[in-house]
């Protein structure tokens, strides 16, 4: 049982660039989120989704994109990366969205934009 | 006010004391509290989920008061491997997404 996997675990990218941060979860969990963790700031929420098909926007959507085609999967994409976008990014899944038996994380992507 | 608050800390004790943490929740109708472990420069892993009755795993205590909105951890006996930021989640009340707080940081020392 792998739990949630996340790809890369580390990335560069030059301002402009655009990449796909990737998320499987292999727990049939119908809640995915993203979460990006910058110093001092905690988790803050980017996008979720309560099932395949379904995504909504978090706390600080603005430039990356999500989708939900299958239960396991749930990519993040930069559509064009900026320093501002330096961070740590988590992915995350439960059996629902209230959580019940608590969230599983992936172990991070570190993304530095040059 | 945030909807969750945690007393960043440090907090810094000797190994074999007792630490408590509080976290405080704004909305009155949230229905899952869980308090999370973060190492540096790792993933947050569940720790224990929170009962209204009040639940107990080894050294670890948490605790739900609903009246007052928070909820605690309590740690006894620390050792030094218990040195890492103690997150909060709170879930429910209308909510489709968990909020964290930001975290309280332990360190234990020789």
């Amino acid at each position: 049982n792998a739990g949630v996997t996340q790809t890369p675990k580390f990335q560069v990218l030059k301002t402009g660039q655009s990449m796909t941060l990737q998320c499987a979860q292999d727990m049939n969990h119908e809640y995915m989120s993203w979460y990006r963790q910058d110093p001092g700031m905690g988790l803050r929420l980017i996008h979720y989704s309560v099932g395949a098909g379904i995504t909504d926007q978090g706390e600080v959507p603005n430039g990356y994109n999500v989708s939900r085609s299958t239960t396991e999967d749930f990519p993040l994409r930069l559509l064009s990366a900026a320093p501002s976008q330096t961070s740590v990014y988590f992915c995350a899944s439960s059996y629902s969205n209230l959580g019940r038996d608590g969230y599983t994380f992936g172990s991070g992507t570190r993304l530095t934009v040059v | 006010r945030k909807e969750v608050e945690q007393d960043p800390g440090p907090f810094n004790v000797p190994e074999g004391a007792t630490v408590a943490f509080n976290c405080t929740y704004s909305n009155s109708a949230s229905q899952s509290f869980f308090w999370y472990r973060q190492d540096c420069r790792k993933e947050p892993k569940l720790l224990m989920s929170v009962y209204s009755s009040g639940n107990e795993d080894g050294r670890f205590t948490a605790q739900l008061n609903r009246a007052s909105q928070y909820i605690s951890l309590l740690i006894r006996d620390s050792k030094l491997s218990d040195s890492a930021t103690y997150l909060c989640v709170v879930n429910g009340g209308g909510s489709y997404i968990p909020t964290f707080g930001r975290g309280t940081s332990l360190i234990v020392h020789p």
